[in-house]
């Protein structure tokens, strides 16, 4: 089945700095790939996502790249701030986003 | 718009104690699904449904039932609890790819 790995695990960044989480994913038959963020006590809700007829996709400070051929997938947030502190899940499918298989998490921490 | 409502929040069992997690939506959404998540392995996938009557296994379906009798809910049942199964239990419901998750249900095993 797919495999996705995600990378940090933890990242902590000073306010107004950027944060970059990566993810990798085994199966080239995956074609959409999400962005979960969960804060503490809370259901995963979408941040961004981007599918795989595309290469990059902005919304505000927050932007998604894919490299279909290396199998990759990257997060990036610009200017930060203390609510982003959160924990981000990636995640990748190949039905379109039904059935996700999901990263480990990064646990983002911004400090003022 | 409640979007998807989990019930109950928290829950403790008993080994061998059955019990059932609801899930339902007001989205009209076809597809909702279940996950658990487990301290550093993200969320995998339980059970899923693409519509009234039509359910199938996820990555880690065992010890777990579902059924789908209409569109708003889709029950998680635990036929025999076990420790194993202590997690917190995400409910979605899908359109265009898109996963709406609930606020989850915390249960215990003991």
């Amino acid at each position: 089945g797919e495999n996705v790995e995600q990378h940090p695990s933890t990242l902590s960044v000073q306010e107004g700095d950027s944060a970059v989480i990566k993810c990798t994913y085994s199966d080239s038959a995956s074609n959409y790939f999400p962005w979960y963020k969960q804060e503490l006590g809370k259901g995963p809700q979408l941040i961004i996502d981007i599918r795989s007829n595309v290469g990059e996709k902005k919304d505000q400070r927050i932007a998604v790249t894919l490299n279909k051929t290396a199998k990759h997938f990257s997060l990036h947030i610009t200017e930060t701030q203390p609510e982003d502190s959160a924990v981000y899940f990636c995640a990748a499918s190949k039905d379109s986003g039904y059935a996700l298989n999901f990263g480990k998490g990064t646990s983002l921490l911004v400090t003022p | 718009n409640a979007g998807v409502t989990q019930t109950p929040k928290f829950q403790v069992l008993k080994t061998g104690q059955s019990m059932t997690l609801q899930c339902a939506q007001d989205m009209n959404h076809e597809y909702m699904s279940w996950y658990r998540q487990d301290p550093g392995m993200g969320l995998r996938l339980i059970h899923y449904s693409v519509g009234a009557g039509i359910t199938d296994q996820g990555e880690v379906p065992n010890g777990y039932n579902v059924s789908r009798s209409t569109t708003e809910d889709f029950p998680l049942r635990l036929l025999s609890a076990a420790p194993s199964q202590t997690s917190v239990y995400f409910c979605a419901s899908s359109r265009d790819g898109e996963a709406f998750f609930g606020q989850g249900t915390r249960l215990t095993v003991v």
